[in-house]
């Protein structure tokens, strides 16, 4: 089955809204990043975050490695911000092999 | 910030054919990674490396081979392409495994006719 899910599928907000994206994953994860990526365009990483709490600009995430779940909350979205948000876990098996969720497909309105 | 590089962006080619899909990145990263990128399963690992002469197998390899010739340059090659490997492919780089930034290319769009 799927090892990382996310939700929801896609989102639509009015600019100044706040955005909450779910990730759950199924195995163990010993490293966890979000990313972002432009509609046609390549991935950038926007945080790692194994456990506990992040910040950065805009975006916090949040991490329960027990319950196997992260969230991104994106605060004051902008027309910007649009695109598609992926979830990594890095599953730590002996090899490096980062699986990725779906994703969610953000579109913030004007 | 790291540099990835992907060559061709875009590539049409009909069943049977040869492809060649050329990744360069130009900062010493040891890791690198093709991936395919297809509506409803996100991006799934074909390969990845983790230096010159190294290459280990992905989560969906079959169909593609791949080679790393030096530390900058990591190669995918379909040798008898078919439709099912029209997707969308990245490259990726990483200094070191084990939860590193992922660094990625802008993707090539490969068409198989």
């Amino acid at each position: 089955g799927q090892q990382v899910q996310q939700s929801p599928a896609s989102l639509v907000l009015q600019e100044g809204e706040n955005a909450e994206l779910q990730c759950n994953f199924s195995s163990t994860a010993t490293q966890l990043q979000w990313f972002y990526q432009s509609p046609g365009g390549s991935l950038v990483s926007l945080l790692s975050n194994p456990s506990g709490t992040k910040h950065t600009g805009r975006l916090t995430s949040t991490t329960v490695t027990k319950e196997r779940r992260s969230s991104l909350h994106i605060s004051s979205s902008q027309t910007t911000d649009s695109g598609t948000y992926l979830c990594a876990i890095d599953r730590g098996t002996g090899g490096y092999k980062v699986v990725f969720g779906s994703g969610t497909r953000l579109l913030v309105s004007p | 910030e790291a540099a990835v590089t992907q060559s061709p962006r875009n590539k049409v080619t009909v069943t049977g054919g040869n492809v060649t899909l050329s990744c360069r990145q130009t900062n010493s990263h040891n890791y690198m990674y093709w991936y395919r990128q297809d509506t409803g399963h996100g991006l799934r690992l074909i390969h990845y490396s983790y230096g010159a002469g190294n290459l280990q197998i992905g989560d969906v390899p079959d169909g593609y081979k791949a080679t790393r010739t030096t530390q900058e340059d990591f190669f995918l090659l379909l040798e008898l392409a078919s439709p099912s490997q029209t997707s969308l492919y990245f490259c990726a780089s990483s200094e070191r495994q084990g939860g590193e930034r992922l660094f990625f290319g802008h993707g090539t769009k490969l068409s198989v006719l």
